[in-house]
């Protein structure tokens, strides 16, 4: 099976300190993926990568930059937090493009910034 | 834009019914229909993926089909438990990204 493992499950941070989120999938999938998710407005695209060193702003890149340096780690980095970016962060990968690319997800990491 | 709508947002139903859990997009120009689960405070589980050439896939006690022309899917699960509460979220799948419903949030009452 895939695993897509995020290093935190919970982070408590402070205003204006600078954050990574770490993910790393086992299974040399392509195409990873960053989702923020908040009560009432569902999953929402951060940033995505198709390949090493590439990627792709989502429908809420604001205040947030990624990393994909290997293939098998995607970093979100939060430059400068703030308290509007408290929320569940989840990565996920998928293999390729095509119709029968399963999307695998992490366990999620909740991040509280005060 | 691909939108996804689930419908209803929550339900909740005496141990042992039978549900069906409705997910429908408006760009029936998709690659496939992946179906998740998501418990309190945790990532989403795969649980089923439909491509875009296949009309329905079954794990165990669920069943879900796809209907690119009128944009629906359903997912099936028969003889509930209380151990499938939780919330189902569809995603519509396009040529990189997919794009999520909000889902729906089952709690099954023994």
């Amino acid at each position: 099976d895939v695993k897509v493992t995020q290093s935190s499950r919970y982070l408590v941070k402070r205003t204006g300190e600078k954050v990574f989120l770490e993910c790393v999938q086992d299974m040399d999938h392509e195409n990873m993926f960053w989702y923020r998710q908040d009560p009432g407005l569902g999953l929402r695209l951060i940033y995505f990568s198709y390949d090493v060193k590439m990627k792709e702003k989502g429908d809420i890149p604001e205040g947030y930059s990624v990393s994909r340096e290997k293939k098998e780690r995607f970093s979100l980095i939060l430059e400068s937090a703030s308290t509007n970016q408290t929320s569940m962060y989840l990565c996920a990968s998928s293999f390729g493009f095509s119709g029968a690319n399963v999307l695998t997800f992490g366990a999620g990491s909740r991040l509280t910034v005060l | 834009k691909q939108e996804v709508t689930q419908i209803p947002a929550a339900l909740s139903v005496p141990e042992g019914e039978n549900l069906v859990l409705n997910c429908s997009f408006t760009d029936s120009a998709i690659y496939n229909l992946q179906w998740f689960r998501q418990d309190p405070g945790k990532g989403l589980t795969s649980l089923l993926l439909i491509q875009s050439s296949q009309r329905e896939q079954t794990s165990g006690r669920l069943n879900a089909s796809l209907d690119k022309s009128s944009g629906r899917s359903t997912l099936y699960i028969a003889a509930s438990q209380p151990g499938d509460s939780a919330t189902y979220l569809c995603a519509a799948g396009g040529s990189y990204i997919p794009t999520f419903g909000r889902g729906t949030s089952l709690i099954v009452h023994p």
